[in-house]
This record gives C-alpha cells, structure tokens and sequence, in this order.
C-alpha cells in the first residue's frame, strides 16, 4: 500500500455521461497530480494541486476538470466523455517532488463504451 | 519543454540475465525517478535518484546529471522483473515521463 487511495479502481461507462475519480493523498502531502495514461502510451501530465490551489496545467482537456478540498483529497471530473478517454488515471502525491519524488496511487482504469 | 528518451524500447531476457535500462534527458533537471510498471497496471517507485548511485538489492541505479543520463541495472533478472520501467525526471513543476522500455523476463 503506498498510502496513496484511488477510487474507483474500474470504471465502465458510455460516450457522452460524466465521471468522477477520487483520489487521497499520502498523510502529510499537499501536492496532488494526475496523469493519464491511454493504451500504449506514456504518462501524460493533466494537472497539479497544492494545498488547494491549481500550480500547474499540462494536456488537460477543457472537458475535464479537477479540484482539491480542504481535507487534501482531490477529484478529477470528466464530461462529455469520448471512447479516446478510455485510459488508466493516476494521481500522485509529493510533500515536496523535487526532494522526495512522487509516490502514485493503484490508478482507475475508465473504460467508455 | 525537457525531451525525456529511453532505450531500448523493448527487451527480452531469460531468466538470470543482467540487463541496462537507460534514460537521457535534455535538459538539467532537479530530479529522476525510475519507476516500475507491473502487468497489472500499478506504478511502484524504484529509485529517488537526482545523482550518484543507489542499490536495493537486485537492483542499482546511477545517475550522472552533469550529461544527462540515468541507468537502471537489474541483475539475475526473474519473471517478476516484468513490465514496464519509466524514467521521469522533474522539470518545472512536475515529472515529465519517458515512453518507457517494456521488459519480457521468460522462464
């Protein structure tokens, strides 16, 4: 258990509804990112939280969204969803990436049908 | 952006076989990661390794910053050796990830 919580781990749903993904952090970790990663392809970076604000954006689709709350968990809402949002969603949580790194949760697998 | 390369793409072993994994970046960086994908789909985090050379067991990596490059050496390979391995090294404000080498460990 690397102490980072994803939920679900499997998600299965059809073109056009909206979804959410869960995701708690490590005890003591601010920051939260979320990747996706589709098939056969690498990690891309979709956006960044630290202690409730947005720091960063990277290749995040204006359907999706994220926020972090004050307990430090974080969700990622996608809408609109198309069969090429079929992925693997991680979220990764650092208290500090540049000295200790990141530590990933188990990630949810979307499968849009 | 920081171009992050990994060799080789795909890498077939037999068991007890040493093997290199390496990754070059294009940029300096404050930090690499090596991390380990196994068929299941979990990311688990190999080495924290912004410079110098770390062991954990079977495993060492090395990292020269001054020309950009990290290695990843894995000894006496097993079946459980295989997955992925992704290199990701922090630029910016988060971890850019290579596209991987998809390691094949046969019996």
């Amino acid at each position: 258990d690397s102490g980072v919580t994803q939920t679900p781990k499997h998600l299965i749903t059809a073109t056009g509804q909206r979804v959410t993904l869960r995701c708690s952090p490590r005890s003591g970790d601010l920051s939260v990112y979320w990747y996706q990663q589709s098939l056969d392809q690498g990690l891309q970076f979709l956006i960044q939280y630290y202690n409730g604000e947005e720091r960063a954006k990277g290749n995040i689709l204006e359907r999706f969204s994220a926020q972090q709350f004050p307990d430090l968990h974080s969700e990622l809402n996608l809408s609109s969803l198309e069969l090429g949002d079929s992925a693997l969603y991680f979220c990764a949580s650092s208290v500090d990436p540049g000295l200790s790194g990141y530590t990933f949760g188990s990630g949810t697998r979307l499968t849009v049908v | 952006g920081i171009q992050v390369e990994q060799s080789p793409p795909d890498l077939i072993l037999q068991e007890g076989a040493n093997s290199t994994l390496r990754c070059n970046f294009s940029d300096s960086v404050n930090n690499l990661q090596w991390f380990h994908q196994n068929p299941w789909g979990q990311l688990i985090n190999l080495f924290y390794i912004p410079s110098g050379t770390k062991q954990n067991g079977r495993l060492s990596a090395t990292t020269v910053a001054t020309e950009r490059y990290s290695l990843l050496y894995i000894s006496s390979s097993q079946t459980t050796d295989s997955g992925v391995y992704f290199c990701a090294a922090y630029y910016g404000q988060n971890f850019v990830f290579g596209p991987g080498t998809r390691l094949s460990v046969l019996p």
